[in-house]
């Protein structure tokens, strides 16, 4: 059975800042990973997709990292901006298909 | 930008009412899920298809949920009747894959709310 955690639930940082936000997953035995970002009674935007042979991904100010062996994942993002205020989720496919197993997600409010 | 039509947008119901949401994946996706999210928790799958065959709905309450995908290509999820705990976004996502190599595509979602 695949679990998905993410840490922490909410998170609030002066504009600016750097943060990382965490992943963690119980089967090691994935795939791949993706990160998404959830606007407030929008749909999910793919952001990253980091595959199993990977080490991290990057797209402009965003960096997501993953160690599969410990069964975790990070979202690095630089410089923050109020425009990031979201929720972002992580989710890992459970068995060999697309059934994607997501997180709860991180709640993130950048202030002006 | 090709992007997964979903609608409507919202939608308010009475309990035991019936309601359907449709939506439109990206030409050429083969695979096509329905998720539902309940507020502050991430989306659940409900059901997968694979061009117009069903590939899991293990998780699809089906004496109330039926979905179907006709042609392969446009989806049609119904509940029937609605109880009050299927008030949910109901988010319809597609990929060029169903081996879990691509990403996910979702579109806005129907917000059902149940009274």
């Amino acid at each position: 059975k695949q679990e998905v955690t993410q840490i922490p639930a909410a998170l609030s940082v002066p504009e600016g800042e750097n943060l990382v936000l965490n992943c963690s997953f119980t089967d090691s035995a994935i795939y791949n990973l993706q990160w998404f970002r959830q606007d407030p009674g929008k749909g999910l935007t793919s952001l990253l997709l980091i595959q199993s042979s990977q080490r991290e991904q990057t797209s402009g100010r965003l960096n997501a990292s993953l160690d599969k062996s410990s069964g975790r994942s990070t979202l690095y993002i630089a410089a923050s901006q109020p425009g990031d205020s979201a929720t972002y989720l992580c989710a890992v496919p459970f068995r060999n298909n697309n059934d994607m197993r997501f997180g709860a997600g991180t709640r993130l409010t950048v202030k002006p | 930008e090709a992007e997964v039509a979903q609608s409507p947008r919202y939608k308010i119901t009475e309990k035991s009412q019936a309601v359907a949401f449709w939506c439109d994946p990206i030409s050429g996706h083969a695979t096509l899920y329905w998720y539902r999210q309940i507020l502050g928790q991430g989306p659940e799958l409900l059901v997968q298809f694979q061009d117009e065959s069903v590939v899991d709905d293990s998780q699809l309450p089906k004496d109330r949920f039926s979905a179907e995908r006709l042609k392969g290509v446009d989806s049609t999820l119904k509940i029937q009747p609605a109880e009050l705990g299927d008030s949910a976004m109901y988010l319809c996502a597609s990929s060029s894959s169903d081996r879990g190599y691509e990403k996910l595509f979702f579109g806005s979602g129907t917000q059902l709310s149940v009274l």
